[in-house]
């Protein structure tokens, strides 16, 4: 079955630890994206990539990070710095050029920090 | 201004009602608009997609752009309780190439 896969569905964290989402997707797909999901906010954008070894800041990107090392692989490192980490993390994938509007999401991570 | 503007209700009609889920949006820039679906604590999983401006129908989904308003709609027919999801609206357009959403519409389809 091709797809998007986030693991855990669910990740309890203590104030000031770092934590890392995985989103692994096999699609062969050039673009992923990870976005935050709040209670009345819709989706946010923090970060995203066009192509291995290559990922741009999006909109809320402060205090996170993530790696593109692998065309299936895009991890986000939520630190100790992101001031409400609490959130529903979502990934997302889609092709280049004229496919990148179809944009296809994994099944999320809901993140609690205490 | 938002980019994309949508009202997060919630709404409730009786099934089999004709459901108008509606954004507006205030660049008038060459683009595409999507309806997604999103189950609770789940995914978000595209339901449709239009270019700038016309109609596209998919099933019991009607999906409308009015360029003139810059308003964006979606239509659900003979609307089932397995309709009952929040709708999000998005706007992509070329140049940048991510999606701008909406803050999504609760819409609960009553039995």
């Amino acid at each position: 079955d091709g797809g998007i896969t986030q693991s855990p569905k669910y990740l309890f964290r203590k104030e000031g630890q770092n934590v890392t989402l995985s989103c692994e997707q096999n699609l062969n797909h050039d673009a992923m994206y990870w976005y935050r999901q709040d209670p009345g906010q819709g989706l946010r954008l923090i970060y995203y990539s066009q192509i291995v070894n290559d990922f741009q800041k999006g909109d809320i990107a402060e205090g996170y990070s993530v790696s593109r090392e692998k065309k299936e692989s895009f991890p986000l490192t939520v630190t100790s710095a992101q001031k409400n980490p609490t959130a529903f993390y979502l990934c997302a994938s889609s092709g280049r050029g004229s496919g990148a509007y179809e944009q296809y999401f994994g099944p999320g991570t809901r993140l609690t920090v205490t | 201004q938002k980019e994309v503007e949508q009202d997060p209700g919630p709404l409730s009609v009786p099934e089999g009602a004709i459901v108008s889920l509606n954004c507006t949006y205030s660049n008038s820039a060459f683009q595409y608009f999507m309806w997604y679906r999103q189950y609770s604590r789940k995914g978000p999983e595209l339901l449709m997609y239009t270019y700038s401006s016309g109609n596209k129908e998919d099933g019991r989904f009607t999906a409308q752009v009015d360029k003139s308003s810059k308003y964006i709609s979606l239509f659900i027919r003979d609307s089932q309780p397995s309709d009952s999801a929040t709708y999000l609206c998005a706007r992509y357009s070329f140049g940048n190439e991510k999606l701008t959403f909406g803050t999504g519409t609760r819409l609960t389809i009553i039995p």
